[in-house]
């Protein structure tokens, strides 16, 4: 099972916006709308802030959000903020039980 | 609250095997899956597969099916992952992960595994 494809790095200045996208197959993100997103800081834990392509769980600001266009998913992150700079995976289901990661992306506050 | 609280960093040779435990704590242990996902230095995150605790049941990501065995004891509330013929390339920071949603969604603190002659 192959990696999910993001891009290596992102950027951009506070208050602006960031998008990363996520490209899968049609065996991963493309059947199934169960990809989610993680924000990791440097040795830290992964934090979960999106599944099911765009839901947030609690806690989540809403300037997290995702969406979903045949095989690739995108996060796009608003109003940059100096804490958003951080790794961002996403993650897909590919059934039977699987699941698959993105090669991971990381985003630079300028 | 959910919290999952991982077993201490370990040093391992080539060729060994290292147990990796998870003692979950703050919910119904078998109402939830288990992912283990690892982090290896310079590689992105890397699923590894899920055990269903009610069942004791599940599955491996393909690339380390045959090398590793996820299990849970029910009356400790801990899940363990044992991943054998260790590799240089298997030094890696080691998370469980409860699914939320379906997904990892609660992550422990991860567990530091070094592979080393």
């Amino acid at each position: 099972q192959s990696a999910l494809t993001q891009p290596p790095s992102a950027s951009g200045s506070p208050g602006q916006s960031v998008t990363i996208s996520c490209t899968g197959t049609s065996s991963d993100v493309g059947a199934y709308n169960y990809v989610s997103w993680y924000q990791q800081h440097p040795g830290k834990a992964p934090q979960f802030i999106l599944f099911e392509v765009n839901k947030r769980p609690s806690g989540v600001p809403d300037r997290f959000s995702g969406s979903k266009s045949g095989s690739t998913a995108s996060l796009t992150v608003s109003g940059l903020r100096a804490e958003d700079e951080a790794d961002y995976y996403c993650s897909s289901y590919a059934g039977s039980n699987n699941f698959v990661f993105g090669t991971g992306t990381k985003v630079t506050v300028l | 609250q959910v919290h999952l609280e991982q077993s201490e960093a370990e040093v391992k040779k080539p060729g060994a095997s290292v147990k990796v435990s998870c003692k979950a704590s703050g919910y119904t242990f078998t109402s939830f899956y288990m992912h283990w996902v690892r982090l290896a230095p310079g590689q992105g995150l890397e699923w590894m597969g899920v055990i269903d605790p009610s069942g004791d049941t599940t599955t491996y990501a393909q690339k380390f099916q045959g090398r590793v065995t996820m299990t849970r004891d029910t009356s400790t509330r801990t899940v363990y992952m044992e991943l054998n013929s260790l590799r240089s390339d298997d030094t890696a920071v080691y998370f469980c992960a409860r699914a939320l949603y379906g997904a990892p969604g609660i992550w422990g603190q991860g567990t530091q595994v070094t592979v080393s002659s």
